[in-house]
């Protein structure tokens, strides 16, 4: 059974780097079929996707982070990140990792698998 | 970006009743080549991450109860639950993944009646 698990501190300063880890157990991050994914929801919001990688490093982001947002996989260690620098209050969410179906066309897919999240707060 | 608005808000559902759920997209999410439509749904209840519960628009996931089913395509899509029960009380969102950045419907909050 995959599992997905985010690590990292649960409190940023204002314009610091926020870094999250992933850990993906239970299936290959390697497999040619998903996309890895993470996807944030501000207390009481809704959910808005940040970007997705492949094992290969073929990345994707959502424009309205792009200039802030890095994704990078790792596959000997069997993990994903996060990195997204010059947070402010509108970046304190859950940060959820999940994996994305996908064969090649037209992808990442839907996410079939999503970890339990974690709140990173971004305060003084 | 593709906008993806649902309708209602909230409902409030007897148990045993259908819920009916409406997602509209800005675009079509049709891809022509394979005729799939590039649409999902979840189900998130307090406390939990979301849950994929449809996706191509229709096809249900492993262990998704059959009383959950998906329909549409183009722009206009609906999430049924027929029979409602009390552990269908979560808020649902709509997904689409035909284009870069993938959005999400606003959230549609189904409650019992």
């Amino acid at each position: 059974q995959l599992q997905l698990h985010e690590s990292g501190p649960g409190l940023v300063k204002p314009s610091e780097t926020l870094s999250l880890i992933c850990n993906v157990s239970g299936d290959s991050i390697s497999s040619r079929s998903y996309y890895w994914g993470w996807i944030r929801q501000p207390p009481g919001r809704g959910l808005e996707w940040i970007g997705s990688v492949y094992y290969s490093g073929t990345t994707y982001y959502n424009p309205s982070l792009k200039s802030r947002v890095t994704i990078s996989v790792d596959t000997s260690k069997s993990q994903f990140s996060l990195r997204l620098t010059s947070v402010t209050g509108a970046d304190t969410a859950l940060y959820y990792c999940g994996r994305h179906g996908y064969f090649g066309v037209r992808g990442p897919y839907y996410l079939d698998y999503w970890g339990q999240g974690t709140l990173v707060t971004v305060s003084s | 970006d593709i906008v993806m608005t649902q309708s209602p808000d909230s409902l409030a559902v007897s148990l045993g009743e259908r819920a009916t759920i409406n997602c509209k997209s800005s675009q079509s999410v049709l891809y022509s080549s394979n005729n799939k439509n590039y649409l999902s749904w979840y189900q998130q209840k307090p406390g939990q991450p979301p849950k994929l519960l449809i996706y191509w628009a229709s096809a249900r996931d492993s262990g998704v109860p059959d009383r959950f089913s998906g329909s549409g395509s183009g722009t206009d899509f609906t999430l049924t639950i027929d029979s409602l029960q009390a552990e269908d009380v979560a808020v649902y969102y709509c997904q689409q993944y035909y284009s870069s950045p993938q959005t999400f419907g606003q959230g549609t909050k189904v409650e019992i009646k």
